[in-house]
């Protein structure tokens, strides 16, 4: 069984402050996807990597999938309250089903 | 649009009673599956499918069912609950025509307490 470490689990943060969100795994995935929970809703996916090393910004927001395929990183530049939810990592290798981390808990403070 | 709809919302069952959590998608997705969310413990899948027609275990599959029932529908059934299945359930979709390539469409939840 594929698993997935994410750290830190909590992290509170005051609003324009950076911050990095790690996404950590033994086995190697042919894609990484990163989601966004808020409190009463779903998962709502925020990107997909699939090749080692890539790079993705989106608005203030920077994702890299390491070279191995075996982890990723999440940044986040000049944190604003509305960032504030629960991030999800997800693994998916060939022919398997996408499997989660537990998550990182994100909170900024006005 | 609708995306992944999941009824009901809210549900409290009494240990033994039995329920079924509906999903429908309209995003024409081939694959739709049931997680559960538990604190600390991330989404675990409990079943999927594939494609119409097909359904498979996941990780947690015991004590549950599920039935695709066309395209668009995919329910869930707790034929006795237990107070260990207290957990919020996400029912999500996607298209498998390249393994990682698209991301899986949630929809809100179904919170259930078994009390």
């Amino acid at each position: 069984t594929q698993l997935l470490e994410q750290s830190p689990q909590f992290l509170s943060i005051q609003e324009g402050e950076n911050l990095t969100v790690y996404c950590n795994s033994s086995s190697v995935f042919s894609s990484l996807q990163w989601y966004r929970q808020e409190p009463g809703e779903g998962p709502v996916l925020l990107v997909t990597v699939v090749t080692g090393g890539e790079v993705k910004k989106l608005k203030r927001l920077t994702f890299q999938f390491g070279d191995a395929r075996k982890d990723s990183s999440l940044h986040i530049t000049a944190a604003q309250p509305g960032d504030t939810g629960l991030y999800l990592c997800a693994g998916g290798a060939y022919g398997q089903n996408f499997v989660f981390g537990p998550g990182t808990r994100l909170s900024v403070l006005p | 649009n609708a995306g992944v709809t999941q009824t009901p919302k809210f549900q409290v069952l009494k240990t033994g009673q039995s329920m079924t959590l509906q999903c429908a998608q309209d995003m024409n997705h081939n694959s739709m599956y049931w997680y559960r969310q538990d604190p600390g413990m991330g989404l675990r899948l409990i079943y999927y499918s594939a494609s119409e027609g097909t359904t498979d275990k996941g990780e947690v599959p015991n004590g549950y069912n599920v039935s695709r029932l066309n395209k668009r529908e995919f329910s869930l059934r707790l034929e006795s609950a237990a107070p260990s299945q207290t957990s919020v359930y996400f029912c999500a979709s996607n298209t498998r025509a390249r393994v990682g390539s698209y991301g899986y469409t949630f929809g809100s939840g179904t919170r259930l307490t078994v009390v």
